[in-house]
């Protein structure tokens, strides 16, 4: 089966610095790769997704990379803000529409002002 | 847009008793998902279902029960609670390749 791993369960890091966070698949690789964020209390939301074929996404302060001779993607908040503080999950999606999917622990995020 | 709507927000059980704990999605999707979160273990699938009529089992199954009978609803059924129930669940929609909806979720505890 699938197993999923994220960097630490937690990070703290300073307002302004960029934060990193890793998740390492095993097995075949997936068409696509999502992460999540999910603050206490609340489900988790989707903020981006990259596929396969691609090797950068970028949204605003965000940028997701796939690397799949790795099995590896990795996650950047730039100039990161407290308002970024939360569980950041990853989620390998094998591409069906149907499949479930399984998500890492999550890494917890805290940025310090 | 209501979205993925749970209901309860909370409850606290008897061991031994059953509950149901109700999932609604006005998105038209054929996929959802019941997942329950604890400390440390991160989100894991317990049913999922790809259209009406259709379900199948996730990582932890034992102890509870799906059914789905239309597209919009998916309720989970607890029919004899234990005090290893008590979790956050969160129920999730998805339509095709988009990324999951998840509701805000039913906090369980079981005494």
């Amino acid at each position: 089966s699938q197993k999923i791993e994220q960097n630490s369960e937690a990070l703290n890091i300073q307002e302004g610095k960029t934060a990193t966070l890793t998740c390492n698949y095993t097995n075949y690789s997936p068409a696509y790769l999502q992460w999540y964020r999910q603050d206490p209390g609340r489900g988790p939301v989707f903020l981006l997704l990259i596929r396969e074929n691609e090797k950068e996404k970028r949204k605003e302060r965000l940028k997701v990379t796939f690397d799949t001779t790795l099995k590896q993607s990795l996650f950047h908040i730039t100039a990161s803000q407290p308002a970024d503080s939360a569980t950041y999950l990853c989620a390998p999606d094998w591409g069906s529409g149907n499949t479930p999917l399984v998500f890492g622990k999550g890494t917890r995020l805290s940025v310090i002002a | 847009n209501a979205g993925v709507t749970q209901t309860p927000k909370f409850q606290v059980l008897k061991t031994g008793q059953s509950m149901t704990l109700q999932c609604a999605q006005d998105m038209n999707h054929e996929y959802m998902s019941w997942y329950r979160q604890d400390p440390g273990m991160g989100l894991r699938l317990i049913h999922y279902s790809v259209g009406a009529g259709i379900t199948d089992q996730g990582e932890v199954p034992n102890g509870y029960n799906v059914s789905r009978s239309t597209t919009e609803d998916f309720p989970l059924r607890l029919l004899s609670a234990a005090p290893s129930q008590t979790s956050v669940y969160f129920c999730a929609s998805r339509g095709g390749h988009s990324p999951l909806h998840f509701g805000n979720g039913t906090r369980l505890t079981v005494t």
